[in-house]
């Protein structure tokens, strides 16, 4: 059983275009909602990471959109870039047990130039 | 650079050989992390170790054997491996019992079984 569903599997965009990736989940319990990102030949890196009191976090060119009714919660990168080029997972665990997480399947990313 | 390191990055094994990766971090994390990432897949978790107790095992064959000899350093110790075990191996640190304390991942050790 799938607990994190991401989608979609690939996504190609326009330099200085929107990128949006949607994860849904399905254990309430989850309370805590990273997104890693990560390029060939390293591993994962922490990008960005919301809690469900929030409905929406800004960082940079990242932003997290969480709607926590329908169990949803989507990355959008404004302005691509083509080193944004990776793939990004998004992930659900527990607030104070991150060794748990629940990864979605992945989406690769890339940002033609 | 990541402040979890991974050593060997490349590593090739024949099916009889004994090898261990190793995993280092001085963030202070009690809990550390193996997991196996196939090409295009997500990490699939191995083991987790608290506070040098481990505290998961997520039924990993025998052929992998984990050792957290100290907060500091991990260790997985391998032997009899199947081509099938080929993948890139990832540490990964975070704290325990922390609000929002994310996964820390190393750059793996890409494991290579002939």
């Amino acid at each position: 059983q799938q607990q994190v569903k991401q989608s979609p599997q690939s996504l190609i965009v326009q330099k200085g275009g929107i990128s949006i990736i949607n994860c849904a989940y399905e254990n309430t319990a989850f309370d805590y909602f990273p997104w890693y990102q990560q390029f060939p030949g390293k591993g994962p890196a922490l990008l960005i990471a919301i809690r469900p009191d929030v409905s929406e976090k800004k960082e940079g060119r990242f932003t997290i959109s969480f709607n926590k009714s329908a169990k949803q919660f989507s990355l959008h990168i404004m302005d691509s870039q083509p080193g944004d080029s990776a793939t990004y997972f998004c992930a659900a665990s527990w607030n104070t047990n991150a060794g748990k997480s629940t990864f979605g399947d992945g989406t690769t990313l890339t940002v033609k130039p | 650079d990541t402040e979890v390191t991974q050593t060997p990055k490349h590593l090739v094994m024949g099916m009889t050989n004994k090898k261990s990766l190793k995993c280092e971090q001085h963030m202070g994390h009690r809990a550390m992390y193996w997991y196996k990432q196939k090409a295009k897949k997500p990490p699939e978790l191995m083991f987790v170790y608290s506070y040098e107790k481990l505290s998961i095992n997520e039924s990993v064959p025998s052929r992998f054997s984990p050792e957290c000899p100290n907060s500091s350093l991990l260790n997985l110790h391998l032997h009899a491996l199947q081509p099938e075990d080929s993948a890139l191996y990832l540490c990964a640190s975070s704290q325990v019992g922390t609000a929002n304390s994310p996964l820390h991942f190393g750059n793996g050790t890409r494991l290579t079984v002939t």
